[in-house]
């Protein structure tokens, strides 16, 4: 079964940093696409960043390019995403989600998120 | 910049069907676009529904339906039931790695 399980959310002022993990089970990790989704509360999803499965290709929405890091480390089956420079409309629910690349360009399973709340 | 557009909410009767469209501010959705779309219940994760315009993830019903209807996408339920009533998103893929959701739809069934 596939599992995807987010950690790391929590309470951060703002200008401050936080670091998402997100830990992966039931599936070859080393063999996917991952991404990042957010959700600002009582908003829609927004798509945040993707990495590649050997980590080297990585994309950015315009709103966090600059500020968040997404990585990956394919040994730990584990994917991250850092995140400086935290605003007030970064407060979201985040989620990890298995992407299909060249074979759809869409999110097959989805974690329960982590809330960040960015916030003096 | 681009602009995913849903119906900010639509309602259908128990057993009814009903047909959410997803299209662009400017311009036409075709399958290039990779159209997908989530369900999504209060305080829940997101649940795939269809990828590739067209194509029912693994245990989805086939009461629902995806297609390209004249300029836009479509998610099309057949035979609405009580459960279905959630939040609905699509989302293109616009290339060079980049997604971008629709608003979502809320849908009721009453």
């Amino acid at each position: 079964e596939v599992q995807l399980v987010e950690s790391g959310g929590g309470l951060v002022q703002p200008g401050g940093s936080l670091r998402l993990s997100c830990a992966a089970s039931g599936f070859t990790f080393i063999y996917y696409e991952m991404s990042w989704v957010r959700q600002a509360p009582g908003r829609g999803l927004e798509w945040v960043s993707y990495i590649g499965s050997s980590g080297f290709t990585i994309y950015y929405a315009d709103s966090v390019k600059g500020r968040f890091t997404i990585s990956r480390d394919n040994a730990k089956n584990s994917l991250y995403l850092q995140m400086n420079s935290l605003r007030a409309e970064d407060t979201a629910v985040y989620y990890c989600a298995r992407t299909r690349g060249r074979t759809g360009w869409y999110f097959d399973y989805w974690g329960q998120g982590t809330l960040v709340t960015v916030s003096s | 910049q681009t602009v995913v557009t849903q119906e900010p909410s639509f309602s259908v009767s128990p057993g009814g069907t009903v047909t959410l469209t997803c299209g662009l501010s400017s311009g036409s959705v075709s399958t290039s676009y990779y159209p997908s779309w989530y369900q999504q219940t209060p305080g829940q994760a997101p649940r795939t529904l269809i990828y590739s315009t067209n194509t029912r993830s693994s245990g989805v019903p086939d009461r629902f339906s995806g297609s390209i209807l004249g300029n836009k996408a479509a998610l099309t339920i057949t035979g609405a039931q009580a459960d279905d009533e959630s939040d609905y998103y699509c989302v293109l893929y616009v290339g060079s790695g980049l997604w971008v959701f629709g608003g979502g739809t809320r849908l009721t069934v009453l």
